[in-house]
């Protein structure tokens, strides 16, 4: 069975700082990854996924995210944080197997003025 | 285009009682999500349904808890007798999935969730 690992329970970073949320994955072949990301009282909203391809994905918000395949890891990026980007951030697996998805447990990004 | 609609937003209720959340998926998705969020578990998926029929309940914690979908623009999960524990974000989430496609490729869209407390 798939699973999905989000090491960093919670991130601070100052406004205009760079980003990078990791996420690494179990799973035989290539999944179907996906990041998520949810504010306050609100659900979960798709900020890019990566089926095969470009590794390289370019999601909304001015987000990117690398998949690589030797270190099983799909980190989401951001060359500049703004303080609307303070949210929980998830990271997903996709099964084909299992017909459905995998959330990591995710990470809490803060960010300082 | 209106998203994924969830009712009620807030439920605060006591412990035996039934809970009723309700989901209206977006137009044109064949498949519908019922989650489970909370602090200690995380999201959890509960069951999906594929064409209104359920295809994987696994994640139904207990007997308790049932769902339906009578037609492709609603579904209901049910709670009766509610508990404590049951105390959770609720979310649905939609998606379309092909003829040949798996559920899992595809994107899926969230409601905003139902908060329930159960006292």
């Amino acid at each position: 069975a798939q699973s999905v690992t989000q090491p960093d329970i919670h991130i601070t970073v100052s406004e205009g700082a760079s980003l990078e949320l990791r996420c690494n994955y179990s799973y035989g072949a290539t999944p179907y990854l996906f990041w998520y990301v949810q504010s306050p009282g609100q659900g979960l909203q798709l900020l890019l996924k990566y089926f095969s391809g470009d590794t390289l994905v370019q999601g909304i918000k001015g987000f990117e995210a690398e998949f690589k395949r030797s270190q099983s890891s799909f980190n989401l990026r951001k060359p500049s944080v703004h303080w609307s980007d303070a949210a929980e951030y998830f990271c997903a697996v996709g099964d084909p197997g299992r017909r459905a998805l995998t959330f990591g447990s995710g990470t809490r990004l803060q960010v300082q003025p | 285009d209106a998203g994924v609609i969830q009712s009620p937003r807030h439920e605060v209720t006591e412990m035996g009682q039934e809970v009723t959340l309700r989901c209206k998926p977006i137009s044109g998705h064949n498949s519908l999500f019922w989650y489970r969020q909370t602090m200690m578990r995380g999201l959890e998926l509960l069951i999906y349904f594929n064409n209104n029929v359920p295809i994987d309940d696994s994640g139904m914690p207990e007997d308790r808890f049932s769902a339906k979908m009578p037609n492709a623009s609603f579904s209901t999960l049910k709670i009766q007798p509610s508990e404590p524990r049951d105390s959770a974000v609720y979310f649905c989430a939609s998606s379309f999935t092909g003829l040949t496609g798996g559920y899992s490729n595809q994107p899926q869209h969230f409601g905003d969730g139902t908060r329930l407390s159960i006292l």
